[in-house]
């Protein structure tokens, strides 16, 4: 099946640093959505985008949806440990009535305190 | 407090011995898709609904039946496990409309030897 591209696979960073990650697709998506995972847990929403060029923010979260349509990416400021975990971007294609999520294979985010 | 909710959280089973994981949800969500989660491939859709007795294939159907005889569950079965199955499932839900982010369960690990 069809995945986004997304990059990096994984970081490794200090506490206060600022962390930046991208999705890319072949294709146009009418939605970008950004995810954490937790080990354990399943996928909680982050970020929703709903328009090209759009920039949003939650916290010391920022994500935008690229003019293309085609790509996506994701800042946090500041990381603080608890932000470990697995972000993963996800496009939402309109196939029919399906609110089929075509997804990256994730960013594994690792904070050294 | 809205959620969806998959149980059991852990399972494990032998090859072809029918099992059920069922989802929950309580928010009068329309949409619900099951999704399975494996290293390398990342989440997949397995089937879709788009309301009570409305369901359809995703990406990897085969091996699965699902149900939704009501709007807050829809059951996932595995009529004879296998290895293969061997997986990470999500359930997730959304309300129709505006393309609406996915709210997940927190998953389900089910173990077939």
């Amino acid at each position: 099946g069809q995945q986004l591209n997304q990059s990096p696979q994984s970081m490794f960073i200090q506490e206060g640093e600022d962390v930046s990650m991208n999705c890319t697709s072949s294709s146009i998506f009418n939605t970008w959505l950004w995810y954490k995972q937790d080990p354990g847990e399943g996928p909680v929403l982050l970020i929703a985008l709903y328009k090209a060029g759009e920039l949003t923010s939650n916290g010391r979260l920022t994500a935008q949806f690229g003019i293309t349509r085609k790509d996506s990416f994701l800042n946090i400021s500041a990381s603080i440990p608890s932000d470990v975990g697995i972000y993963f971007c996800a496009g939402l294609s309109n196939a029919g009535n399906n609110r089929k999520l075509i997804w990256g294979l994730g960013t594994s985010l690792a904070v050294n305190p | 407090e809205a959620q969806v909710t998959q149980n059991p959280r852990y399972l494990i089973t032998v090859t072809g011995k029918k099992l059920t994981v069922t989802c929950s949800q309580n928010m009068n969500h329309e949409y619900m898709s099951w999704y399975r989660q494996d290293p390398g491939l990342g989440l997949r859709q397995i089937y879709y609904s788009m309301n009570v007795e409305v369901t359809d294939k995703g990406d990897v159907p085969e091996g699965y039946k699902v149900s939704r005889k009501e709007k807050r569950n829809f059951p996932l079965i595995l009529e004879s496990p296998s290895p293969n199955q061997t997986s990470l499932y999500f359930c997730a839900s959304s309300p129709k409309g505006r393309p609406s982010p996915l709210h997940f369960g927190n998953g389900t690990r089910l173990t077939v030897t």
